[in-house]
């Protein structure tokens, strides 16, 4: 089965900070990957599909790239409410695994 | 609207069966996969497994197969996970999520609110 492993696991930023996630497969999965974005209590939510396909509604302060094997979740100037836990997952095939997620935490 | 809502869940001893069901309502549910999720507690998501449309094909993740099973009825719009020999590792809240319709690959865009199992003597 393929792996996904995040990094990091957690960090703390500053309000307009730039913020970077990173997601790798141990095996290409094209472009089929989609991150969420789970607060605490609250259920997850899809912010971004096909790797780089803005969710509806979503701010465009999110964005995502990559193909293959690395993905990147950016948030380009890091508000309070994105505090929460950010998790990335493959579709291109079942088992859908999710990356170990990553805490962002405001300074 | 879509909405995905689950029952069932409760504190239950090891060893032992619990089943848990999901009703979903807005979309045209026989078009669409339903995947299991689960999150034990303070936890990262962990996805437990799929049904197809039709119901005919499952897949389950390794640490459940061959004691949990997902079963659908797409005449009363409903999913169902059958969850046997329960131990203290499946303690988690347990999500219902809409999939993707046949011939597509969708990320999980509508999720339940989740019930808690507890598996505790």
């Amino acid at each position: 089965d393929i792996q996904m492993t995040q990094s990091p696991s957690s960090l703390s930023a500053s309000v307009g900070d730039r913020v970077t996630i990173t997601c790798r497969a141990s095996q290409g999965i094209s472009n089929f990957l989609a991150w969420y974005q789970q607060k605490p209590g609250k259920v997850p939510n899809v912010l971004i599909y096909d790797a780089s396909t803005l969710q509806s509604g979503v701010p465009s302060r999110f964005s995502g790239s990559g193909s293959g094997t690395d993905f990147t979740l950016t948030i380009s100037s890091l508000q309070p409410e994105d505090a929460a836990t950010y998790y990335c997952q493959k579709y291109d095939s079942v088992p859908r695994t999710f990356g170990q997620g990553t805490k962002v935490e405001i300074k | 609207q879509v909405q995905l809502v689950e029952s069932g869940g409760g504190v239950v001893q090891p060893g032992r069966s619990l089943r848990l069901s999901c009703a979903a309502s807005g979309f045209t549910f026989g078009y669409y996969s339903v995947h299991w999720v689960r999150q034990a507690p303070g936890k990262g998501l962990e996805w437990v497994g799929v049904v197809s449309s039709n119901g005919n094909d499952k897949t389950y993740a390794d640490s459940v197969k061959g004691r949990f099973t997902i079963a659908r009825d797409n005449s009363k719009n409903t999913v169902d996970l059958q969850m046997n020999s329960l131990g203290p590792e499946d303690t988690a809240v347990y999500f219902c999520t809409r999939g993707s319709i046949v011939g597509t690959k969708r990320p999980l865009d509508y999720w339940g609110q989740g019930t808690l199992v507890t598996v505790s003597s």
